[in-house]
């Protein structure tokens, strides 16, 4: 089945404590990216990658990092986590290399920083 | 400002009933603009998608319009079912760009 899978579901951890979010995708799609998304806000794009070792940054950059080693995974690196990065996030990627294209988004990952 | 506003915020109507959401934007030019449903704790899945020189596409109960002169377009729910309560986001690509927009979203909510 053809989906873009996101680990962990929920996640809980204490500032300063570095995680990361797994994001991987079976369809060969060149594009993805990872979005947060916050209460009356809407989604908001933090990176994105358009093919292997190629990633931009988006809206909200500040505190994330991310790698595109390999084609099919896209993972979400916090080095240091504070409470303002609580929030609902969500991983995508498209078959279209540029922007436009159908976004698949994964079922997310609710982190909690305390 | 966001370049993409929805509206309205959030919506209420009896099953069986029709509604329309509302989506003005500031992109200029733009390549396409689409609908997406996000179902509470899932990923947002498209709807409908339409480039600047269309003015309708349907997707079964669902009939998305654009206005390219005034900048706006409309989801319209026809005969609506519970399962179509969810959020319904609006995003809108600039031509020749990467940067998708997206709007904040309007939550509807389809009571029996």
């Amino acid at each position: 089945e053809a989906q873009v899978t996101q680990n962990p579901r929920y996640l809980i951890t204490v500032t300063g404590k570095k995680l990361t979010v797994t994001c991987s995708q079976n369809m060969n799609h060149e594009y993805m990216s990872w979005y947060r998304q916050d209460p009356g806000l809407g989604l908001r794009q933090i990176y994105y990658s358009m093919n292997v070792e190629v990633t931009d940054k988006g809206d909200v950059p500040e505190g994330y990092k991310v790698s595109r080693k390999e084609k099919r995974n896209f993972p979400l690196i916090l080095e240091s986590p504070s409470p303002n990065q609580t929030s609902l996030y969500f991983c995508a990627s498209s078959p279209q290399q540029g922007g436009g294209g159908k976004l698949f988004f994964g079922s997310g990952t609710q982190l909690s920083v305390l | 400002k966001n370049q993409v506003e929805q509206s309205p915020q959030s919506l209420i109507i009896l099953e069986g009933k029709n509604c329309t959401l509302q989506c003005n934007y500031t992109v200029s030019p733009f390549s396409n603009l689409r609908w997406y449903k996000q179902d509470t704790g899932r990923g947002p899945v498209s709807l409908t998608i339409m480039t600047f020189s269309e003015n309708t596409k349907s997707n079964g109960r669902y009939t998305a319009t654009l206005d390219a002169d005034t900048k706006q377009s409309s989801l319209h729910i026809t005969a609506s079912q519970l399962s179509d309560s969810a959020s319904y986001i609006c995003v809108v690509t600039p031509y020749n760009n990467n940067d998708m927009r997206f709007g904040a979203g309007t939550r509807l909510t389809v009571k029996p």
